[in-house]
């Protein structure tokens, strides 16, 4: 079964605006991971935010990390028409072997 | 220079038929994994081999057979190909296969069984 819950399944805005995409899963976890997917491509890692971590930043990435709600939230500020992808969230499920489970992913589509 | 590279990127096929992908990353990662997508964009853990030897197996079934010359190659076999196959099947590496590592991901094989 799948980890993660990623909603909105589709988000529509225009360049300039933020994004906000959420993620839920159902077990502990060691590390939390988003991915993004251009299309017909493979995943590229964005970022990991570990259990013990609640926020995490990286250029216009903001990632938040709630264990005692088991979720996350992606947020891309000033979006770009180049931000438009599908973005996952994975998690490891507490697993030590790196095996990492995957949500459905959000359709992100940013308008020029 | 590609870091994950796959061949072939489509594949087509009739139900039935053997058929091979492979995979080689120039990385010098230690793990790599093959994962499916599905038509709804899920994506699921298939194997994973580090230094050659099997990780992870979750509980696919036997037609699929990884097969990992060495480190840098992780070959995938199906045998009887059947409709439920068809998907987008992507190899993925990193460093060590611990729970911090980045994975790296090839840029997808897309399979078609008619």
């Amino acid at each position: 079964s799948q980890q993660g819950e990623e909603d909105p399944q589709a988000l529509s805005i225009q360049e300039g605006e933020n994004a906000t995409m959420n993620c839920s899963y159902k077990t502990s976890i060691n590390n939390l991971q988003w991915y993004r997917q251009n299309s017909g491509r493979g995943l590229v890692h964005l970022i990991l935010i570990r259990s013990n971590e609640r926020e995490k930043h990286s250029g216009r990435l903001r990632v938040t990390l709630d264990t005692s709600k088991k979720s996350s939230s992606l947020l891309i500020t000033a979006s770009r028409a180049a931000d438009t992808a599908s973005y996952f969230c994975a998690t490891d499920r507490g697993s030590t072997l790196g095996r990492l489970y995957f949500g459905r992913g959000t359709q992100l589509t940013v308008w020029p | 220079d590609t870091a994950v590279s796959q061949t072939p990127k489509y594949l087509v096929t009739q139900m039935g038929n053997d058929k091979s992908i492979k995979c080689e990353q120039n990385l010098g990662h230690d793990t790599m994994y093959w994962y499916k997508q599905d038509s709804k964009k899920f994506l699921k853990i298939m194997f994973s081999y580090n230094n050659k030897e099997l990780i992870i197996n979750e509980t696919v079934p036997n037609r699929f057979s990884p097969k990992s010359p060495d480190k840098a190659h992780l070959n995938l076999h199906i045998n009887s190909l059947e409709l439920g196959d068809s998907a987008v099947y992507f190899c993925a590496s990193s460093p060590s296969g611990g729970m911090s590592d980045t994975q790296y991901f090839g840029p997808g094989t897309r399979l078609t069984v008619l």
